[in-house]
């Protein structure tokens, strides 16, 4: 069946360190993966795309890899701040189904 | 450009009632996605629409549910007789038609079934 896997544990670090967030699947051949962000009571705000041709993404301090071999996107977010704690989705989009499958997100706390 | 628009942000129904979600999207966009989010739980696609036309309803309940985007005005999705099951947080989404990859996400709308 197919699946999307996130780390279901909050990820808890340091301020300033490298957050490091994963995105497995299985029977999916994604065109684009997604990185969203969501704070509470609030709706996921678009932050990556990344293509099926695309090793890296870089925006800002957010970096995204994609291993279509692995089955597998990376979510960096460097030089973390406190600011940086929220929810993050990743979520495939499978072209021909105009729709997005979402995991169920990662929890991840900067404290200062 | 204003978000996607989503009303009420809150909504309480007893049981049996009707929920009626709206969702205006961003200005230039005319594609359309519904998605249910239960607490702790990812969002689960329900519905993608275009003007006048629903695309695909997989995601949907077959009994209870039903969705429109008419030509005019927003999209609604309707919720009949509604169970306490319904209670969770309903996002609506939208897309330009030449990049329909990036969704636009709403504030949602937190259905709560007493």
């Amino acid at each position: 069946s197919q699946k999307i896997e996130q780390n279901s544990e909050a990820l808890n670090i340091q301020e300033g360190k490298t957050a490091t967030l994963t995105c497995n699947y299985t029977n999916y051949s994604p065109a684009y993966l997604q990185w969203y962000r969501q704070d509470p009571g609030r709706g996921p705000v678009f932050l990556l795309l990344i293509r099926e041709n695309e090793k890296e993404k870089r925006k800002e301090r957010l970096k995204v890899t994609f291993d279509t071999t692995l089955k597998q996107s990376l979510f960096h977010i460097t030089a973390s701040q406190p600011a940086d704690s929220a929810t993050y989705l990743c979520a495939l989009f499978s072209g021909g189904y105009n729709k997005l499958i979402f995991g169920a997100g990662t929890r991840l706390a900067v404290h200062p | 450009n204003a978000g996607v628009m989503q009303n009420p942000r809150h909504l309480v129904r007893r049981r049996g009632q009707e929920a009626r979600l709206r969702c205006s999207p961003m200005k230039g966009h005319s594609h359309v996605y519904w998605y249910r989010q239960l607490p702790e739980e990812g969002l689960k696609f329900m519905v993608y629409l275009q003007k006048e036309n629903i695309i695909d309803e997989s995601g949907m309940p077959k009994e209870r549910f039903s969705a429109e985007f008419p030509k005019e005005g927003p999209s609604i999705l309707r919720i009949q007789q509604v169970v306490r099951g319904d209670s969770a947080a309903y996002f609506c989404a939208s897309s330009p038609p030449t990049a329909q990859e990036t969704q636009y996400f709403g504030p949602g709308t937190r259905l709560l079934v007493l």
